[in-house]
């Protein structure tokens, strides 16, 4: 398919374990998104890159959580000693120009 | 931070109604933004509203941008259970002037339309 695609589509994981996710952006797409959005609540930005690098990680809460993008184009989202406050579904975005951004459909994180 | 309140949270309706979403801030945006999100997929835009008092229309949507730019609304004419959805308003960031795409989220709208 030609969109953004997550994997897993949902991990469920125990209290303290190390997880990745991973996003996989629309092809030739430069920038790259991560969103969390917990239950009833939008979207709340987490770190963006142009290319390889991180533009811009104002929204990652803590040094447990770290993004690569080491060939600009596949993502991988780590989160190191999982807590349950972390459970969330995942949201990857990428786009070529900042008005239009694709969403992929997210990755449920269940921490037990 | 800019932050962005949608109201109502919540509205059930019966097909054939209207309605109208509402997204305030006390902030001015350059551009405002809607998406629709339905269940385990991510948001879809919908339309992307730049200019004060600006009106475009999508089908039986409306959007409407506030003059001053602090708000925007969404309005719904003749309702389908195909509308149903979380309806998100997003404003983008700026740097210097230009977008650079990173996206604040109002809470959301959750539609239920009812056959």
């Amino acid at each position: 398919g030609a969109g953004v695609s997550q994997t897993p589509s949902n991990k469920v994981t125990e209290k303290g374990k190390y997880v990745e996710l991973r996003c996989d952006p629309i092809s030739g797409h430069t920038a790259l998104y991560w969103y969390r959005q917990s239950l009833g609540q939008g979207p709340e930005f987490l770190i963006y890159f142009q290319g390889t690098g991180a533009a811009d990680d104002s929204g990652l809460p803590n040094d447990r959580f770290f993004a690569v993008r080491p060939e600009g184009s596949v993502s991988t989202l780590k989160i190191q000693r999982t807590e349950r406050g972390d459970s969330a579904v995942y949201l990857c975005a990428s786009s070529l120009n900042p008005h239009e951004q694709f969403f992929g459909p997210g990755t449920r994180l269940t921490v037990l | 931070t800019q932050l962005l309140e949608q109201s109502p949270q919540f509205l059930s309706i019966q097909e054939g109604e209207n309605l109208t979403v509402y997204c305030n801030s006390s902030s001015v945006f350059s551009s405002l933004q809607w998406y629709r999100q339905e269940p385990g997929e991510g948001p879809v835009l919908l339309v992307t509203v730049v200019t004060g008092g600006e009106v475009k229309k999508l089908k039986r949507l409306t959007f409407q941008f506030g003059d001053a730019r602090k708000d925007s609304s969404l309005h719904i004419t003749a309702a389908q259970p195909g509308d149903t959805g979380l309806y998100l308003c997003a404003a983008p960031s700026y740097a210097g002037g230009t977008s650079y795409g990173k996206l604040t989220f109002g809470q959301g709208t959750i539609l239920t339309v009812h056959p």
